[in-house]
């Protein structure tokens, strides 16, 4: 399944509100999607499994939704901290795949 | 606390072989599945090969496959991924992760920091 994000590059100001988008090239098996932030240097953290379930420790800000094809990723108000490159993945059936990652920059 | 330590990266020659480790400890090993992800320089995650708890289900990215091969030590908590017939595509970061739940199919909860491997001659 190959996993498509857009925006490639988004560019927001702290506060306001960020959609990401990951599309699958098939239905994902039992939404399936993951979504991981990246920050320069460190390994990937995952902040939402199953599409829509908030991983322990990610605040509210931060969902997720969708089911089939299409799986959306959202943060509500942004805070300094959430510039970063942020990355689907479905893990519903092998090979697992990762989209090519969107990167949230401050404007 | 759930550590993953990655160990064993270098700089290999084109055709060369490395074996990657990956250390668990803080939860109880043989329960999850676990997954090697790698992440070229500048660029975004590839997936590269999964086992669950037992090592009864495995497999590997297409670009692997044939060449890489992952196995697992669950007596002493350790993951391997052993590759052969490296080329320049192989340079990256390499990381282990452990799957959330105890589920075969899994998002990856935890990460290790990831080891280097450069293919260069």
């Amino acid at each position: 399944i190959v996993l498509t994000q857009s925006p490639d590059t988004l560019y927001l100001s702290p506060g306001e509100g960020a959609t990401l988008s990951c599309r699958a090239s098939q239905a994902v098996t039992a939404s399936y999607v993951a979504w991981y932030q990246q920050k320069p240097g460190r390994a990937p953290r995952l902040l939402v499994f199953g599409a829509s379930t908030r991983a322990t420790g990610t605040p509210e800000r931060f969902s997720g939704s969708g089911s089939g094809r299409d799986f959306t990723f959202s943060i509500s108000r942004l805070e300094p901290e959430d510039f970063a490159v942020y990355y689907c993945h479905q893990y519903g059936g092998s090979p697992f795949t990762f989209g090519q990652g969107t990167r949230l920059e401050m404007k | 606390e759930v550590q993953l330590v990655e160990s064993g990266g270098a700089l290999v020659q084109p055709g060369g072989s490395l074996r990657l480790s990956c250390a668990g400890s803080g939860f109880t090993f043989s329960d999850y599945s676990m997954n090697w992800v790698r992440q070229a320089p500048g660029k975004g995650l590839e997936w590269v090969a999964f086992i669950s708890s037992r090592s009864a289900s495995i497999s590997y990215a297409d670009s692997v496959k044939g060449r890489f091969t992952t196995s697992r030590d669950n007596a002493n908590s350790l993951l391997f991924l052993q590759m052969d017939s490296l080329g320049d595509e192989d340079t990256a970061m390499y990381y282990c992760s452990r799957g959330t739940s105890m589920a075969p199919f899994t998002s990856m909860l935890y990460w290790g920091r990831g080891t280097p491997v450069t293919v260069s001659a």
